[in-house]
């Protein structure tokens, strides 16, 4: 079976400050990986993915994820969060492209100004 | 552009009575509508996958005789939340597939009094 496990429920950092969110996965194969992030009283958002390749993943609003098939991990990074960045972060895995992914349990990301 | 909509964004009905949302595909057509439940605080659970000309797929826990659902073409998907209580309230996602990728919508948020 597939699982992910996001091992921290908040995070909270300085604006400016470098994050990384963790994420965890167990899956036999290597899976399809992504993060979402859903700002207050919204839906989701995709900020990237992962098949195969670079494993380093570049996405939108200078966030980028690093995975590792050793690890089981797929950690997302930013080098100086904005106090804009603050929202519930997940990470999701897909065994299949055409499957509907599995969430996280989210990482509330808190950025004091 | 590829967009999904869902309505109502809001909704409120009265405990053991039902409630229908829907899932608009533009732009695109979904050849699979995936379902999400978000309790208040928690992450987003699966409810079902359907595929056009497939049998709908329901995880543990979800049954199509609670939730039943929709999928007549490749723009629209509705499902039914069928004598709510308490515990289903929250944010109901769908998610509709082109081959390629993953749209989701703003949600339906769903209140039972």
């Amino acid at each position: 079976a597939q699982s992910v496990t996001q091992p921290d429920a908040r995070v909270t950092v300085s604006e400016g400050a470098s994050l990384q969110l963790r994420c965890k996965y167990s899956y036999s194969a290597t899976p399809y990986l992504f993060w979402y992030v859903q700002y207050p009283r919204q839906g989701l958002q995709l900020l990237l993915k992962y098949y195969s390749g670079d494993p380093v993943v570049q996405g939108v609003n200078s966030f980028e994820a690093e995975f590792s098939k050793s690890n089981s991990s797929f950690h997302l990074q930013k080098a100086s969060v904005h106090w804009s960045d603050s929202a519930v972060y997940f990470c999701a895995l897909s065994m299949e492209n055409n499957n509907a992914p599995r969430f996280g349990a989210g990482t509330k990301l808190s950025v004091k100004p | 552009g590829a967009l999904v909509y869902q309505y109502p964004r809001r909704t409120i009905c009265k405990s053991g009575t039902s409630m229908r949302m829907e899932c608009q595909a533009v732009g695109f057509q979904a050849t699979s509508v995936a379902w999400y439940r978000q309790s208040p605080q928690k992450t987003f659970e699966l409810i079902a996958l359907s595929t056009v000309n497939s049998a709908i797929k329901y995880e543990q826990n979800f049954t199509q005789e609670k939730f039943p659902i929709s999928h007549p073409n490749l723009s629209f998907s509705s499902m039914t939340v069928l004598n709510a209580y308490l515990e289903d309230r929250g944010l109901y996602l769908c998610g509709a597939r082109d081959p390629e990728r993953l749209f989701f919508g703003h949600g339906t948020k769903l209140s039972v009094l």
